[in-house]
């Protein structure tokens, strides 16, 4: 199975900044990278396919993905409050899919 | 808008079974990746099956043999079939169109317990 590594596991940041999420595949796999936003309580929101793809229309340009082969990012510029959040990673490229631990951003 | 709700959870004894109800709308199950998706308690999201467009299904190495995904087209639900339940798959179970789960419902809570 591919392993999908996140870092870091947890992160605390203000208002207004600049955080990278890193995602890091056991084997390549190709750009078959989403990224995945998830609020307390709620289901996740899918924010990027395809590794740089914003999901929707409705999905905040603030964010961005990037990436291929082994090592991903997502970036997220000017944090709002509602950005705080868990964060993952899935692969789609080779059954079975699997997803990353997880990255909780936290307010600082 | 594509809508997904998921039902049937509950409370249910080791080794017994459930069935999970995934009825979609402004979206078409036939013919389209769909996939559950869940979540322990506390814990990450753990990827469960995914079903392509022709209806063939692969499972995680934690379900396969126990769980089973089947759909009704005529009423645009996807299943998921739960047998020889563990404390361990005690989770929220969520349903996602496509591979990459570009949509999901809200879940529904599995409780596996005596």
């Amino acid at each position: 199975d591919i392993q999908m590594t996140q870092s870091p596991s947890s992160l605390s940041a203000s208002v207004g900044d600049r955080v990278t999420i890193t995602c890091r595949a056991s084997q390549g796999i190709s750009n078959y990278l989403a990224w995945f936003q998830q609020r307390p309580g709620k289901a996740p929101k899918s924010l990027i396919f395809a590794a740089s793809y914003l999901q929707h229309s409705g999905v905040p340009s603030n964010f961005s993905g990037s990436g291929s082969g082994t090592d991903f990012t997502l970036t997220i510029n000017s944090l709002q409050p509602e950005d705080f959040a868990t964060y993952y990673c899935q692969q789609y490229k080779t059954y079975p899919y699997t997803f990353g631990q997880g990255t909780k951003l936290e307010i600082k | 808008e594509v809508q997904l709700v998921e039902t049937g959870g509950g409370l249910i004894q080791p080794g017994g079974s459930l069935r999970l109800a995934c009825a979609a709308s402004g979206f078409t199950v036939r013919g389209n990746y769909m996939s559950w998706v869940r979540q322990a308690p506390g814990k990450g999201l753990e990827w469960v099956s995914v079903t392509n467009g022709g209806g063939t299904t692969y499972y995680a190495d934690s379900v396969q043999g126990r769980f089973t995904v089947s759909r009704d087209n005529s009423k645009n639900t996807l299943y998921l079939q739960m047998n020889n339940l563990r404390a361990e798959d005690t989770a929220i179970y969520y349903c996602a169109t496509s591979s990459y789960l570009d949509n999901w419902g809200q879940g529904t809570l599995v409780t596996v317990s005596s």
